[in-house]
C-alpha cells in the first residue's frame, strides 16, 4: 500500500539554526500539507501546497517557514531560525484532490523536532 | 469558542462496552467531517468520513447534525485495540486546511 514517508524521524537542533524536514508524498497525489502537533496538544494545520504554490496557510506559518517541492517527489518544510516553541511533531500529508469527504489526507509518520 | 470541541475524556471502558464521543464545531461553513484515530506518538489515520445521513462501518457509527453543528462517533463492542485518541476533524468549503479537535482518549480494559 502506498504511503507518505518522512525523514528524519527525529531532528535535534540548536535554537536559531535552520532545519529542513523532508517528505515524500504518495506518488499520484496532487495536494500536499504540513501539520504540527506540540506534545500533548492538538494537530494544527500549517500549510497546503498545490501546483507548485501555497494554496492555504495558517497564522502559524509565518516568515520563518517555507515549503518547496524541489523535484518530482520531495516536499520540504524549512524553518529558518528555530525557536524553542517550534519543538513539535511535524506531519506531512497528501491527498489526490482537494479536500472533501471523498479525498482522504494520508499522513506520514512524522518528524519529531526538538529545539534546544 | 474553539473551532472544534470534543469531550476531553479520558474514557476508560471494559471490553465489549459501547462508548460514544461527541464533537461540536463553530464554523457553519464547515463542509466535510471526519473521525481520525491517533495512537500514542503516531500519525493520525482516517477512521471514517461522516456523511449527512449518518454512516456505519462495522462497529463504528458516525452521525452529523448540521443544524446543531454536532458530530458523534459510536463504538460498539469495544476491543482492546480500540484504545487510542479519537480526533474530530472538520474541513471548510473549498478549503484544504483540516481543523482538528484536541481529541478524546479512549482506553479499553480487559
Amino acid at each position: 500500500e502506498p504511503e507518505v514517508t518522512q525523514t528524519p524521524s527525529h531532528q535535534v537542533t540548536q535554537m536559531g539554526q535552520e532545519v529542513i524536514l523532508r517528505c515524500v508524498p504518495i506518488s499520484n497525489h496532487l495536494y500536499f500539507y504540513w501539520y504540527r502537533q506540540i506534545l500533548g496538544q492538538k494537530v494544527e494545520f500549517l500549510v497546503s501546497f498545490y501546483n507548485n504554490e501555497i494554496s492555504e496557510k495558517s497564522e502559524i506559518f509565518d516568515d520563518q517557514f517555507s515549503v518547496e517541492r524541489p523535484d518530482g517527489s520531495n516536499f520540504t518544510l524549512k524553518i529558518r531560525s528555530t525557536k524553542l516553541e517550534d519543538s513539535a511533531m511535524y506531519f506531512c500529508a497528501s491527498s489526490e484532490a482537494r479536500g472533501s469527504s471523498y479525498n482522504e489526507q494520508f499522513f506520514g509518520p512524522g518528524t519529531r523536532l526538538t529545539v534546544l | 469558542r474553539k473551532e472544534v470541541e470534543q469531550d476531553p475524556g479520558p474514557f476508560n471502558v471494559p471490553e465489549g462496552a459501547t462508548v460514544a464521543f461527541n464533537c461540536t464545531y463553530s464554523n457553519s461553513a464547515s463542509q466535510s467531517f471526519f473521525w481520525y484515530r491517533q495512537d500514542c506518538r503516531k500519525e493520525p489515520k482516517l477512521l471514517m468520513s461522516v456523511y449527512s445521513s449518518g454512516n456505519e462501518d462495522g462497529r463504528f457509527t458516525a452521525q452529523l447534525n448540521r443544524a446543531s453543528q454536532y458530530i458523534s462517533l459510536l463504538i460498539r463492542d469495544s476491543k482492546l485495540s480500540d484504545s487510542a485518541t479519537y480526533l474530530c476533524v472538520v474541513l471548510l468549503l473549498n478549503n484544504n486546511d483540516m481543523r482538528f479537535g484536541a481529541g478524546t482518549r479512549l482506553t479499553v480494559k480487559p
